[in-house]
């Protein structure tokens, strides 16, 4: 199946420092892809819908200033956490569409601590 | 209200026996897929098995099986003959065909017990 990786798995930063995390589609071209936030035990929530070359679309609640989403190319997503504080520290996880097939293709995630 | 409804926060199953784990959804839209997602402790999502809605037959994949009750719009997880590597977190997903977006329950934590 398809694939999608992240960069970094795991990245621990000091607060008030920004982060970029990298999603990129391996072997398939992603004119969609998606972010979540997921805190231990619970469920994977929507932060925001990455669009190549236009805005992303951010859920309600989110503050776009704070969290920064690139779709610079069709292989390529990146959300970069701005001046990042402890509550920011969560399991990020990217995915992207596939075209023919109805699922998802999920990256392994990103564990953000933030100190 | 809740897209997915997965109401057993924690399971527990004997080593090869079965499992089922419960899923709910809510939905207007004629056309929508069902997924089931496994989340081990290392954090990846890995998909399991999907039903869509106008499939008639329950969709099955090795010892996972679905049992999709549209009337009643369950979609129910079996495991049959559970492993100690089963041992999880298992969300039940939906996409509506009008969007993109997929929806996730708050999960089930399965535990294997030896």
């Amino acid at each position: 199946g398809a694939v999608v990786s992240q960069h970094p798995s795991r990245v621990i930063c000091k607060s008030g420092t920004s982060v970029k995390i990298e999603c990129r589609s391996l072997d398939f071209q992603a004119t969609t892809m998606f972010w979540y936030r997921q805190f231990p035990k619970q469920s994977l929530m929507l932060m925001a819908t990455s669009n190549e070359g236009s805005k992303a679309t951010y859920e309600q609640g989110v503050e776009k200033d704070k969290f920064l989403i690139n779709h610079a190319s069709l292989t390529l997503s990146t959300l970069t956490v701005t001046s990042a504080h402890p509550e920011d520290s969560s399991f990020y996880i990217c995915s992207a569409p596939a075209d023919t097939a109805y699922e998802q293709y999920f990256g392994p995630g990103t564990r953000l601590t933030v100190t | 209200a809740q897209k997915i409804t997965q109401t057993q926060p924690g399971m527990f199953v004997q080593e090869k026996e079965a499992v089922t784990l419960d899923c709910t959804y809510d939905t207007s839209d004629q056309s929508y897929g069902l997924f089931w997602y496994k989340q081990p402790s290392s954090g990846e999502m890995i998909f399991l098995i999907y039903q869509g809605s106008y499939d008639e037959q329950n969709a099955t994949e090795g010892r996972y099986s679905l049992n999709f009750q549209k009337a009643r719009k369950s979609a129910n997880l079996v495991i049959s003959a559970s492993q100690l590597g089963d041992s999880a977190m298992y969300f039940c997903a939906m996409r509506e065909w009008e969007g993109n977006q997929f929806y996730f329950g708050t999960g089930t934590s399965l535990t294997v017990i030896p």
